[in-house]
């Protein structure tokens, strides 16, 4: 039920492109996205609901494939600020307002 | 400033003894929750409540346990049948969407250790 992202770790320089990706073997409603930095709270990046649904945040954005029960998230031109890790947290048809997070994904950015 | 705020930061339990988490919010959520985060991995739901007096549990209640007495305020109290502690804890609360889904927001988080 867990959701599956890949790939598992990034390494990037500054200024490159980078692109999360969140699967679930189950449909979904919606699809959350945050990053944490370490030993810091989650921070709310964007919700997607519906299916085909695109959202932008500065140079973040992200898309929602309804069908495929997965969503993308891309970091264009990345920045030392994006560091962190990133989850995906999904909520499930029938059980809304209950979010089943993924295992993340480590974005370094070095300079 | 609204927000949410767990305390205390670091809490260090000895063997057989119960300890309880802090969450206060003051952003009028109606919903709030509980998670669970060992290191390198994803934040596991123990506990959530969507109504005062009201909570259900998530995918690891084992060995925790709640109340929502007030809106503001959702303890958890990690008791000595939980038998690995250690981990990051945090609280987060959210809307309950009445259109649109809501965000989670999430506090700073306690560190629970073992003596």
């Amino acid at each position: 039920q867990q959701p599956v992202q890949s790939p598992q770790a990034v390494i990037l320089r500054e200024g490159e492109d980078a692109v999360i990706n969140c699967s679930s073997s189950k449909a979904l409603y919606s699809v959350h996205w945050y990053r944490q930095k370490h030993g810091e709270a989650p921070v709310f990046l964007m919700i997607l609901l519906k299916g085909g649904e695109q959202k932008g945040h500065e140079k973040i954005s992200a898309s929602f494939n309804e069908k495929k029960q997965q969503s993308s998230l891309y970091l264009t031109a990345s920045q030392l600020s994006y560091s962190g890790t990133y989850f995906c947290g999904t909520e499930m048809w029938g059980a809304t307002n209950k979010l089943i997070f993924g295992t993340g994904t480590l974005l370094a950015v070095q300079p | 400033d609204g927000g949410i705020t767990q305390s205390p930061k670091y809490l260090f339990r000895k063997e057989g003894q119960n300890v309880t988490l802090s969450c206060e919010q003051n952003l009028n959520h109606d919903a709030m929750y509980w998670y669970r985060q060992d290191p390198g991995q994803g934040l596991r739901l123990i506990y959530y409540s969507q109504i005062v007096n009201d909570f259900q549990k998530g995918d690891i209640a084992e060995g925790y346990s709640v109340s929502r007495e007030k809106k503001e305020s959702f303890p958890l109290t990690v008791t000595s049948a939980q038998k690995n502690p250690t981990a990051f804890y945090l609280c987060a609360s959210s809307m309950i969407p009445g259109g649109d889904n809501q965000p989670q927001h999430f506090g700073d988080g306690t560190r629970l250790s073992i003596l």
